[in-house]
């Protein structure tokens, strides 16, 4: 079946530019993920969404930073204001209801934003 | 603090040899053990899971998890060029119900 699609694959905008990133979980996944990943660094975990409970936004860097999950399925992650610090690859993964912790996360491309 | 720890490496191994990757995690309550592997650009993939003390293989793989040492490892058995990537343990704290947090990655270097 079809995996994780995220778009765009690749962006380039100008500092002070909003940015908006989409992604499409696998189909029947209620679980959402949004990470940042910069250049050779680990994974940054910015917001999870699971059905229709409040999404936990603990990761989010700054109030530039938000989601949004339509419908239960799709999502989209809004930069506003981009900064040059912001640029990386911006993972979304998307995994079945947690059922005690035993949740396996699949993960989409990416997008990788450059911000000039 | 949720924390889990990975040598960043790069961990060099000759071809054929065992790769021995290590992961230690900060909560004793922690149930589920994951690891996955990133090739240079690409996402991650899920390569193993482990829930419960001992080993776990899975062909040329094999998960080992220790919950009182708070230790998971991962054995690669007859190394490959191809399998030069990073792996990322990835962990599932209490309460259970909450995203995995990533270790940083040990990069991984199969000599031929």
């Amino acid at each position: 079946g079809a995996g994780v699609s995220q778009s765009p694959s690749n962006k380039v905008t100008e500092k002070g530019k909003d940015v908006e990133l989409r992604c499409d979980p696998i189909s029947g996944h209620t679980a959402l993920y949004w990470y940042r990943q910069s250049l050779g660094q680990g994974l940054e975990f910015l917001i999870y969404f699971q059905g229709n409970s409040a999404p936990d936004k603990s990761g989010l860097p700054s109030d530039r930073f938000s989601a949004e999950r339509t419908g239960g399925s799709v999502s989209t992650l809004t930069i506003q204001r981009t900064q040059q610090e912001d640029s990386a690859v911006y993972l979304c993964a998307s995994s079945r209801r947690p059922d005690r912790g035993r949740e396996t996360q699949y993960f989409g491309p990416g997008t990788r934003l450059l911000v000039l | 603090q949720k924390e889990v720890e990975q040598n960043s490496g790069p961990l060099s191994v000759p071809e054929g040899a065992i790769a021995s990757l290590n992961c230690t995690y900060s909560d004793r309550g922690s149930q589920s053990f994951f690891w996955y592997r990133q090739y240079s650009g690409k996402s991650p993939e899920l390569i193993m899971s482990i829930y419960s003390n001992g080993d776990k293989e899975d062909g040329r793989f094999t998960a080992q998890l220790n919950k009182a040492s708070q230790y998971v490892s991962l054995l690669i058995r007859d190394s490959q060029p191809s399998d030069s990537a990073t792996y990322l343990c990835a962990v599932n704290f209490p309460p259970g119900n909450t995203p995995l947090v990533f270790g940083k990655g040990t990069r991984l270097s199969v000599i031929a």
